[in-house]
């Protein structure tokens, strides 16, 4: 099975920068995943880590240690725009996806 | 590209009806699809996989008698909630893997909010 933890909630000021942790047990691993959505939408797809180490895209970076089960999402130059619930998920062998709970985010002016 | 639609995006009905919502893909094939559910403050939960020409296989825990899944096409995945009740008022998201595309990529539908009475 799969078992992804990530804090439920988080708050942070315009222009700073927000690092959202995700730990993730699970039984067969080919990637993690972290994807934004905003109450009543589809989740819209961030990143996708499969090795060790950094992805930056812009204003956003995702990390991942498959050796410690561990992965984060940066966000930098907040915007309040990016108040919205961030979702890891980590994808099995067979392709299926397990999402933690999800990161809220709180953007203030 | 990869663009995944979803009909009705909201939906009421009496309990005990039948809803159907569909899924489509509609600049891509998927042999593949996924439905999800997400309860109100919670994440999503992978209900089943549908695949193209054969039968579903649902994730442990739900019916498969309720919640009715067809993959007819490479571009079309119906779920159908049977007999529905008030418990089962949910946001219902569908994804699907492009079989061209990036294996490891799904890409999600705008989400169906059905809210039984």
């Amino acid at each position: 099975g799969q078992n992804i933890d990530q804090p439920t909630e988080m708050t942070a000021t315009e222009g700073a920068i927000v690092q959202i942790n995700c730990t993730y047990q699970t039984s067969g691993f080919n990637g993690l995943f972290w994807y934004q959505q905003h109450a009543g939408e589809a989740p819209t797809f961030l990143s996708y880590n499969v090795l060790d180490g950094l992805e930056e895209k812009g204003r956003f970076s995702s990390f991942l240690s498959r050796s410690k089960g561990y992965s984060y999402l940066l966000l930098k130059e907040l915007q309040m725009k990016d108040s919205a619930s961030y979702l890891c998920a980590a994808l099995s062998n067979d392709y299926k996806l397990s999402f933690g709970a999800g990161t809220t985010v709180t953007v203030r002016a | 590209g990869a663009v995944v639609s979803q009909h009705p995006s909201w939906v009421i009905c009496k309990s005990g009806t039948s809803v159907k919502i569909e899924c489509r893909s509609l600049d891509f094939q998927a042999t593949t699809m996924f439905w999800y559910r997400q309860f109100p403050k919670q994440s999503l939960m992978l209900m089943a996989t549908s695949n193209e020409g054969s039968k579903a296989t649902y994730e442990q825990g739900v019916e498969k008698d309720k919640f009715l899944i067809n993959h007819a096409s490479l571009t079309l995945s119906t779920l159908t909630v049977t007999s529905a009740h008030p418990e089962d008022s949910s946001f219902y998201i569908c994804s699907a893997r492009d079989l061209a595309g990036d294996w490891y990529e799904q890409y999600f539908g705008p989400g169906t909010r059905l809210t039984v009475t």
